[in-house]
C-alpha cells in the first residue's frame, strides 16, 4: 500500500535550517509530482511546494519563496524539503503529499511531521 | 491575495443533514477549480472525501456528497454519523501548481 513517511522536524531558532524528508513506498514514485503542505497549529493547510515527476521543475509558496527547496531523488524513493532563514510563523505539521495530476488533488498524505521555531 | 471561505462551525444531529459551503474571497468556485474535501479528525493527517467537485474517494460513504450550490462548492454529509464529527477542509486549484485551503469548517455530531 502506497505509503509517506516524513522526518526530520524538530525545534530550530529563528533564522536557522532544518532539512525534511520524505521516504515513499508502494507506487513508482518517479511518475509522480509531488508537494509539501504545511499546517500551523488551529489553521488551514497551505501549500508551500511542488516538485514535477523528474525533479526540472519546482513552484513555492509566496510565504515560503526563496528560503525554501524542493527536491527529489527517484532513485532513492524520497522527497526533501530544505528549509532556511526560518521564522517563527513557519512553525507547523509539514506534510509530504502526493497528487493526481488532471484531478488537481492531493490522494496520499504521510503522517506529518512537526517544526517548530521558537526562540 | 486569494482566500477562501469555509463556516467555522456546525451542529448538527445524529441522522441530520448539513450542507458545509466553500466560497472564494472574490469571484464564484466552478468545476475548473476542481473542489476537494478532505477530513481531518485531531491530531491525524487530512483524508479526501471528495475531488473533481462531486466525485467520492474509495471507501468514502455515500452519505457525503460534494456539489456547486450557487457560487460556492458545497459538502452535504446526509445522516450524519457520530464519527462524521471532525474538521472539514476544502480546496481549490488556482492553476499553476498552486492551490488554496480554507480555515475549515468544525462539524459537531450531538
Amino acid at each position: 500500500q502506497v505509503q509517506l513517511v516524513e522526518s526530520g522536524g524538530g525545534v530550530v531558532q529563528p533564522g536557522g535550517s532544518l532539512r525534511l524528508s520524505c521516504a515513499v513506498s508502494g507506487f513508482t514514485f518517479s511518475r509522480y509530482a509531488m508537494y509539501w503542505v504545511r499546517q500551523a497549529p488551529g489553521k488551514g493547510p497551505e501549500w508551500v511546494a511542488v516538485i514535477s515527476f523528474d525533479g526540472y521543475s519546482k513552484h513555492y509558496g509566496d510565504s515560503v519563496k526563496g528560503r525554501f527547496t524542493i527536491s527529489r531523488d527517484n532513485s532513492k524513493k524520497t522527497l526533501f524539503l530544505q528549509m532556511t532563514s526560518l521564522r517563527v510563523e513557519d512553525t507547523a505539521v509539514y506534510y509530504c503529499t502526493r497528487v493526481v495530476s488532471g484531478y488537481h488533488y492531493f490522494d496520499f498524505w504521510g503522517q506529518g511531521t512537526l517544526v517548530t521555531v521558537s526562540s | 491575495q486569494t482566500v477562501v471561505t469555509q463556516e467555522p462551525s456546525f451542529s448538527v444531529s445524529p441522522g441530520g443533514t448539513v450542507t458545509l459551503t466553500c466560497g472564494l474571497s472574490s469571484g464564484s468556485v466552478s468545476t475548473g477549480h476542481y473542489p476537494t474535501w478532505y477530513q481531518q479528525p485531531p491530531g491525524q493527517a487530512p483524508r479526501t472525501l471528495i475531488f473533481t467537485t462531486n466525485t467520492r474517494s474509495s471507501g468514502v460513504p455515500d452519505r457525503f456528497s460534494g456539489s456547486i450550490l450557487g457560487n460556492k462548492a458545497a459538502l452535504t454529509i446526509t445522516g450524519a454519523q457520530a464519527d462524521d464529527d471532525s474538521d472539514y477542509y476544502c480546496v481549490l486549484y488556482m492553476g499553476s501548481g498552486a492551490y488554496v485551503f480554507g480555515n475549515g469548517t468544525k462539524v459537531t455530531v450531538l
